[in-house]
């Protein structure tokens, strides 16, 4: 099925640095969602985006729903061990009975 | 508010036997939907209903996996004769049926399939 293009598929980075990940697609979406998905847990909301250019916080997170309603970005301020895990985007469609189209995943890897 | 309940966490089989997942969706939620997830890669949807309806099945394979979600009780996730490329991790996620917020869903914490 459709999948949305996640970028980057994996990093690493040093403790205290900032990261910076997005979600791009061709098709317009009314809603974006930013989940965070532990080793043998089931993906965790973070954020959630309603309105084209919308941007939102939840602690050292920031995420932004793009103008174009065609991507997202997710921002993570001074990162820290425990944001090690796997980030998926998820976009709504406008239309179709199932509409949640999901990114592939951002494999994050924080060095203490 | 309890979260999504899925049980049970981790399920053992041996090839034909049968696999029953159970689903609990958050209290309000009247949709639910079905995932599955392969070591190191995303999900992959299944199926989405509501209470006692199947509104999409068009990520189900065809033969063995069925779906329900019954006016009373859980949601069921079963898969007949099962076999060792049905090894995974089933996910559930359910939503709101009103408010501002119905299209976000929530997910459990999932029944990690093993078939020997």
């Amino acid at each position: 099925g459709q999948q949305l293009n996640q970028s980057p598929q994996s990093m690493f980075i040093q403790e205290g640095e900032d990261v910076s990940m997005n979600c791009t697609s061709s098709s317009i979406f009314n809603t974006w969602l930013w989940y965070k998905q532990d080793p043998g847990e089931g993906p965790v909301l973070l954020i959630a985006l309603y309105k084209a250019g919308e941007l939102t916080s939840n602690g050292r997170l920031t995420a932004q729903f793009g103008i174009t309603r065609k991507d997202s970005f997710l921002n993570i301020s001074a990162s820290i061990p425990s944001d090690v895990g796997i980030y998926f985007c998820a976009g709504l469609r406008t239309s179709g009975t199932y509409k949640y189209i999901f990114g592939t995943g951002t494999r994050l890897k924080v060095l203490a | 508010n309890a979260g999504v309940m899925q049980n049970p966490r981790h399920l053992v089989r041996r090839r034909g036997q049968e696999a029953r997942l159970r689903c609990s969706p958050m209290k309000g939620h009247s949709h639910v939907y079905w995932y599955r997830q392969l070591p190191e890669e995303g999900l992959k949807f299944m199926v989405y209903l509501q209470k006692e309806n199947i509104i999409d099945e068009s990520g189900m394979p065809k033969e063995r996996f069925s779906a329900e979600f019954p006016k009373e009780g859980p949601s069921i996730l079963r898969i007949q004769q099962v076999v060792r490329g049905d090894s995974a991790a089933y996910f559930c996620a359910s939503s709101p049926s009103s408010g501002p917020s119905t299209d976000t869903q929530y997910f459990g914490p999932g029944t990690r399939l093993t078939v020997l």
